[in-house]
């Protein structure tokens, strides 16, 4: 069964603080995305990891990819309240056909 | 530039009605892709089109759902006999290449 996991669902964090979302998937696949989603809005393409070992960053945010361990980080450095959204990992199992998407990580930054 | 377009941005039907949702992509992405999302759950695949063509109808969750694509650009997904557990957004993305897919506003599905 192709599966995406995140955890945490739900993140509360203070400004300032750094903390890492975790994406694991079932079966092999080297092509997984990031996607930020503000309430009531689409889904915004944040990263997309085409390799094993694949860092990006952009601004506050960086993202990597471990294709042997099925892993995917989302790693946030020093929060700002900006960040606040619900935030989508995705995996290409198929060759672009569909990406299965994990829950969501819903992200409150306090100031 | 232009991006994804959906239309119409909320649908309330009532139960047992027909809906039809509208998908207009970026012009020239060849890929077309139907996704369902359920409040406050992630996204379910239901369709994808290449051309004009659906390779992998796998998704669609029932006989009552159907797609269309025509001239390689506007897309429609079809309910009939709509229920209430097809309350949804019903988002729709495009793509050049099968490394992207950018994302439309989507359609919020009402059914009462």
């Amino acid at each position: 069964e192709l599966k995406v996991e995140q955890n945490p669902l739900f993140l509360s964090m203070q400004e300032g603080k750094n903390y890492t979302i975790y994406c694991n998937y079932s079966t092999t696949s080297d092509r997984l995305y990031w996607y930020r989603q503000d309430p009531g809005k689409s889904l915004e393409s944040l990263f997309v990891l085409l390799s094993n070992g694949a860092v990006k960053q952009e601004g506050r945010l960086m993202a990597s990819l471990d294709t042997k361990a099925r892993l995917s980080t989302l790693h946030i450095t020093a929060a700002v309240h900006d960040l606040s959204a619900t935030y989508f990992c995705a995996v290409d199992f198929n060759a672009g056909n569909m990406l299965t998407f994990g829950g969501g990580t819903r992200l409150m930054v306090k100031p | 530039g232009a991006g994804v377009s959906q239309s119409p941005s909320n649908k309330v039907t009532e139960k047992g009605k027909d809906v039809e949702l509208r998908c207009d992509p970026i012009s020239g992405h060849t890929a077309l892709y139907w996704y369902r999302q359920r409040l406050g759950q992630g996204l379910e695949f239901l369709i994808y089109f290449q051309g004009n063509s659906a390779p992998d109808k796998s998704g669609l969750p029932s006989d009552r759902f159907s797609a269309e694509r025509t001239g390689e650009s506007v897309s429609t997904l079809t309910i009939q006999r709509t229920q209430q557990e097809d309350s949804a957004v019903y988002l729709c993305a495009s793509g050049r290449s099968s490394y992207e897919q950018y994302f439309g506003p989507g359609t919020r599905l009402t059914v009462t």
